[in-house]
């Protein structure tokens, strides 16, 4: 069975760096195909992609969020971990964590983890 | 970086179908088809169907979902209470390197 799960603090403040892990089992991020993305979705709006890694350590990053994000990954902890720096309150979002296989879709989703920006 | 568009909200009556569609351009839908998700509130997304009409194990024949160039469609067919829920659809952008997301539909079961 492939789950994910989110892990990092409901609060940051203002201009702190946010640090969020993904735990997931099931599958191995050296598979030839493999990628784990996250995305963000603040509350009542849409969902938002913002980085991939894939099993050759090929990372992708949102072109609106790209100098802010670094995701990497911990193969032999089945884990990546996403920073995201200068936290602001419009960063207030449920952050997801998802599977997938050679950018075809997210087949397999985290329950997420609710991150609140506010001094 | 550009999303893909979804009319904001659907309402159809029970047993009624409907489709829901999402356009892109040829960097995305056009080229790597879309996948759909479906949202329940409070819940994580679910998969409906990717790349254009493959299913994964456990989802309904009742949803089926097509592309006509750059506009990806989802049709649901006999609805019921529980298809009422938010509808993304995503793609990956070949020309951006990265993954898009339209807006979402909310679907509305009378």
């Amino acid at each position: 069975q492939v789950t994910l799960r989110e892990s990092g603090p409901a609060l940051v403040k203002p201009t702190q760096t946010l640090t969020l892990t993904c735990t997931f089992s099931g599958f191995s991020l050296s598979t030839s195909g493999m990628c784990v993305s996250w995305i963000r979705q603040p509350p009542g709006k849409a969902l938002e992609w913002l980085a991939l890694i894939d099993w050759d350590d090929d990372k992708y990053y949102s072109t609106s969020l790209k100098t802010r994000l670094t995701i990497s990954k911990d193969t032999s902890k089945n884990q990546v971990v996403l920073t995201m720096t200068n936290m602001d309150p419009v960063d207030t979002a449920t952050y997801y964590c998802a599977r997938s296989y050679d950018k075809y879709a997210f087949d397999i989703w985290g329950q997420g983890t609710m991150v609140t920006v506010s001094s | 970086q550009a999303g893909l568009t979804q009319p904001p909200s659907v309402s159809k009556g029970l047993r009624q179908t409907a489709t829901l569609t999402c356009t892109g351009n040829s960097n995305n839908v056009g080229n790597q088809g879309a996948a759909w998700l479906q949202q329940h509130q409070g819940h994580p997304p679910k998969l409906l169907s990717y790349r254009n009409n493959n299913r994964p194990s456990g989802i309904s024949e009742r949803f089926s979902a097509s592309r006509s160039g750059n506009t990806a469609s989802l049709t649901i067919t006999g609805l019921q209470p529980e298809d009422e829920a938010d509808y993304y659809c995503s793609a990956w952008d070949s020309s951006l390197s990265a993954w898009v997301f339209g807006g979402g539909t909310k679907l509305t079961v009378l």
